[in-house]
């Protein structure tokens, strides 16, 4: 299965702290998105990284992605309390196969609760 | 600027009914377009994808169809519903030219009983 799946499954934290998740993915990819999901709410689009990428930062954001390891990692870094929701990874397939083209699938998420 | 409407938000159907699910995007043409189901506390499985009308693929065999009429428009449908359709129901459209990023509706929350 090409579906990322996320580490650990809950975090709880303190405002202030720094929140890291994780996710691990199975095959080839093209790139890797991060979404967060506020309860019962559609998905919101935070960060994609491509393959030949590394590292990305997007303000409080951090995205790192290891291709040799299939993981990547999201850090929030000063969490607030408005940061409490799900957060997913999604993978894209590789373009150069062709056979995934277009889809993007996702992992059961890490629910993320900030404590003022 | 492209905007994705989804209706109806919330619904509660008895075991045996039949489903309609409305998603439509405004601001932007030839869409990739999306239905996911996500069940309680669950990611999100990927049903149906769309690159054009009348071409769907489905990704799971399924109690549900899907059509796309227009260009614009998805529907998420089945003929009789089960228990196991319950479940938070998400169309999403396909930026591929740009970000290729995904962008979600706000959701149907779909009770079968």
């Amino acid at each position: 299965s090409q579906q990322g799946e996320e580490d650990p499954q809950a975090l709880s934290i303190q405002e202030g702290e720094n929140a890291t998740m994780n996710c691990s993915y199975k095959t080839s990819i093209n790139n890797l998105q991060w979404y967060r999901q506020n309860s019962g709410r559609g998905l919101v689009h935070l960060i994609l990284i491509r393959s030949n990428e590394r590292e990305k930062h997007s303000g409080r954001l951090r995205v790192t992605l290891d291709t040799s390891k299939k993981s990547s990692s999201l850090l929030i870094t000063a969490s607030r309390a408005a940061d409490t929701a799900s957060y997913f990874c999604a993978t894209a397939g590789d373009l150069g196969r062709g056979s995934t083209l277009g889809r993007l699938y996702f992992g059961r998420g890490t629910q993320l609760t900030v404590w003022p | 600027s492209q905007t994705i409407h989804q209706w109806p938000a919330t619904l509660v159907q008895p075991v045996g009914s039949p489903l309609s699910l409305e998603c439509t995007v405004e601001g932007t043409s030839n869409p990739n377009l999306y239905w996911y189901r996500q069940a309680a506390g669950r990611g999100l499985q990927l049903l149906f994808y769309s690159v054009g009308i009348g071409q769907i693929s489905s990704e799971v065999p399924q109690n549900l169809s899907a059509s796309r009429p227009q260009d614009r428009q998805f529907i998420l449908s089945s003929k009789k519903l089960l228990l196991s359709d319950s479940g938070f129901y998400l169309c999403a459209w396909r930026d591929l030219y740009n970000t290729g990023e995904l962008f979600f509706g706000e959701g149907s929350r779909l009770t079968v009983l």
